[in-house]
């Protein structure tokens, strides 16, 4: 069975610093994975996703992952977080097997200092 | 660029009354799907179709639950004999095929008194 695991429910960083949200996954056939981001009382946006070919993905508003399945993690990533950036960000996973619904991480909240 | 509707934004309902919660996908997308998110909790699958019947469903998609694509262009998900329990947000998500991903809605909020 699918599972992924987000670390951390709240990530603070400071307006300018990297961004760094991890997720770790679970699949015993190759996955699919996505993170969305979710912007208080709005729907659930794609970021990004990967599915085959290069493990390093870019993805809207300068987030990127990287797909390592060594480590079964496909951490985000941002080199200067911006105040727009402040959301709810969720990794989620889904494979052929499954007929490919969405199993979600419990997602973080990105919290930006000024 | 096109995107998924979802109608009510909000619907408030008495515990045991009936909701049809409705959803338009985009328009060349094939799958259908619909998870819920109850307040504080993870997103949850609820059910997809695909080729106009139920490709899989989770335990939560019980008897009480129902979808149907009534035309070409809606796709509603019926929750009979509301619970308590049922309120959460509601997410409809469409995609092109399968192995694509999915694009949602902004979500119906269900509230049961």
């Amino acid at each position: 069975a699918q599972s992924v695991t987000q670390l951390g429910s709240h990530v603070s960083v400071s307006e300018g610093a990297l961004v760094l949200l991890r997720c770790n996954y679970s699949s015993s056939v190759p996955p699919y994975l996505f993170w969305y981001v979710q912007y208080p009382n709005q729907g659930l946006q794609l970021l990004l996703k990967y599915t085959t070919g290069a493990t390093l993905v870019k993805g809207i508003n300068g987030f990127e992952a990287e797909f390592k399945k060594s480590e079964t993690s496909f951490h985000l990533t941002k080199p200067s977080a911006h105040m727009s950036d402040a959301a709810e960000y969720f990794c989620a996973v889904s494979d052929r097997d499954s007929n490919y619904q969405l199993i979600w991480g419990a997602g973080t909240k990105l919290i930006i200092k000024p | 660029e096109p995107e998924v509707t979802q109608t009510p934004s909000h619907q408030v309902t008495q515990m045991g009354q009936e909701v049809i919660l409705r959803c338009v996908p985009i328009s060349n997308h094939l799958y259908f799907y619909w998870y819920r998110q109850i307040l504080g909790q993870k997103v949850e699958f609820l059910v997809s179709f695909y080729n106009n019947e139920i490709s899989e469903k989770s335990e939560i998609f019980d008897d009480q639950f129902s979808v149907e694509r009534p035309d070409g262009s809606n796709f509603t998900l019926k929750i009979r004999s509301t619970k308590l329990e049922d309120s959460a947000m509601y997410f409809c998500a469409s995609s092109a095929r399968g192995s694509q991903p999915q694009h949602f809605g902004d979500g119906t909020r269900l509230s049961i008194l």
